[in-house]
């Protein structure tokens, strides 16, 4: 069971908003900046979202991260079949004094 | 352009050992945290360790403390992972990523197979 719970799998259709949701703690997402990554298959991860809601240089504003409280969330909204991809939330855990991944979640464009 | 090119991999026997290389460039290495985060196989991102900037300050997830070191030579823009005692359960890619904004750039990982 992953420190930050995230939906295994979800799915959408070409042009459609989609959204994952990262569930974490007082001690992770609740006191440290939220991170989302993107990985093809046989790639390495790609940095989607930084410091909650801010989109390196290159990456589309079709993809946006939110946080609230102990929960964060990204969402990709007009989605590409290119868009088919693992995502995966981290976040600071103070507690731990290390690093924490969501579970990941497989995205299926229809 | 920032590049991270990792080394070291390789198929080992259970409880031997292992050291992984993380060469950089196209940045000032001395100016940043760096992580190993590994994925075994079919599996989601595990981070393994992180290393401050002048080696002050070292952070390891639990199920590889006393078994695997964190290391760096800022002269040689080089991180290292030395791995002691690996177990089957360390089998994996293992990348290194830049860290002061976690993961904003990763290499294209090693593979570490523990396996007799």
């Amino acid at each position: 069971q992953s420190v930050l719970p995230q939906p295994p799998s979800t799915s959408g259709t070409p042009g459609q908003r989609v959204t994952i949701s990262c569930s974490g703690s007082s001690s992770n997402i609740g006191s440290s900046y939220v991170y989302w990554y993107q990985q093809l298959p046989g790639t390495a991860p790609k940095l989607l979202i930084y410091r909650n809601n801010q989109r390196p240089s290159g990456v589309p504003d079709r993809f946006s991260g939110s946080k609230s409280g102990t929960s964060a969330s990204l969402a990709i909204s007009g989605l590409r079949s290119e868009d088919e991809a693992d995502y995966y939330c981290a976040a600071w855990d103070d507690s731990l004094s290390g690093w924490v991944f969501g579970g990941g979640t497989k995205l299926t464009v229809l | 352009e920032v590049q991270l090119v990792e080394s070291g991999g390789g198929l080992v026997q259970p409880g031997g050992s292992l050291r992984l290389s993380c060469v950089a460039s196209g940045f000032t290495f001395s100016n940043y945290w760096m992580s190993w985060v590994r994925q075994a196989p079919g599996k989601g991102l595990e981070w393994v360790a992180n290393m401050k900037q002048d080696g002050s300050e070292k952070n390891y997830v639990d199920s590889v403390k006393g078994r695997f070191t964190i290391s760096r030579d800022n002269a040689q823009n080089s991180l290292y992972l030395q791995m002691n005692s690996l177990r089957a359960e360390d089998t994996a890619v293992y990348y290194c990523a830049r860290d002061n904004d976690f993961g904003d750039y990763w290499g294209q990982g090693t593979l570490v197979t523990v396996s007799s």
